[in-house]
């Protein structure tokens, strides 16, 4: 079955550190994969994505995510965790299936960062 | 501005009442979706749609229904078949299917069971 995966439901940093919030996935063919942010009682936001080509995503807000193919992950990061980082976090990939396409979307990964 | 506009933003629902969730766009996207949000769950598919006057169930369409008579328009009626509706509930709209844009959201509508 096609899938995404986030296996921390909480990661804590402290501000000025990096951090890392790990996303998987199974997909059939090549994955059109996406990283989403959600402040509290709010839609979600676009941060990055990847399509092909470098394996290093940059995107909003100093977020960049890693794809490796061999792993099947799509890990978002950040060198240097800010305060307002802390949110919601949410890695998607877009699956095909008999009726079309579609957007599937992991639990999602509470950040908090710590002054 | 182009985006989605949810409302209401709060919806209180008595026992065995259907109620209709709005979800409009301006960006002229083709394809629309509606997921439910429960804590530590994720985002969950309810439909989706492709094109107009089509939609297609997703993972947990049971208890729900949608219409897509026009581009701008995908409308969610929570029936009261659903018998846990109390959930935070997002729209979501992409250009076109299969395609690798990403997709927009609005800002969410929190429905409640009173």
């Amino acid at each position: 079955a096609q899938s995404v995966a986030q296996p921390e439901d909480q990661v804590n940093v402290a501000e000025g550190n990096p951090l890392t919030v790990k996303c998987t996935y199974s997909v059939s063919g090549n994955p059109y994969l996406f990283w989403y942010v959600q402040y509290p009682n709010r839609g979600l936001q676009f941060l990055l994505k990847y399509i092909t080509g470098d394996n290093l995503v940059k995107g909003s807000y100093g977020f960049e995510a890693e794809f490796n193919k061999s792993q099947t992950s799509f890990h978002l990061k950040k060198p240097s965790a800010l305060v307002s980082d802390s949110a919601l976090y949410f890695c998607a990939v877009r699956v095909i299936n008999q009726a079309g396409t579609a957007l599937i979307f992991g639990k999602g990964t509470t950040l908090s960062v710590s002054s | 501005d182009g985006g989605i506009t949810q409302s209401p933003k709060y919806l209180f629902r008595k026992e065995g009442q259907n109620v209709t969730l709005s979800c409009e766009q301006n960006l002229n996207h083709d394809a629309m979706y509606w997921y439910r949000q429960d804590p530590g769950q994720g985002l969950r598919l309810i439909y989706y749609s492709q094109i107009v006057n089509d939609f297609q169930k997703g993972d947990i369409a049971e208890g729900y229904s949608v219409s897509r008579e026009k581009k701008e328009s995908f409308p969610l009626t929570v029936t009261s078949a659903q018998k846990n509706p109390t959930a935070f509930y997002l729209c979501a709209s992409t250009p076109r299917e299969g395609g690798s844009t990403e997709a927009f959201f609005g800002q969410g509508t929190r429905l409640t069971v009173v």
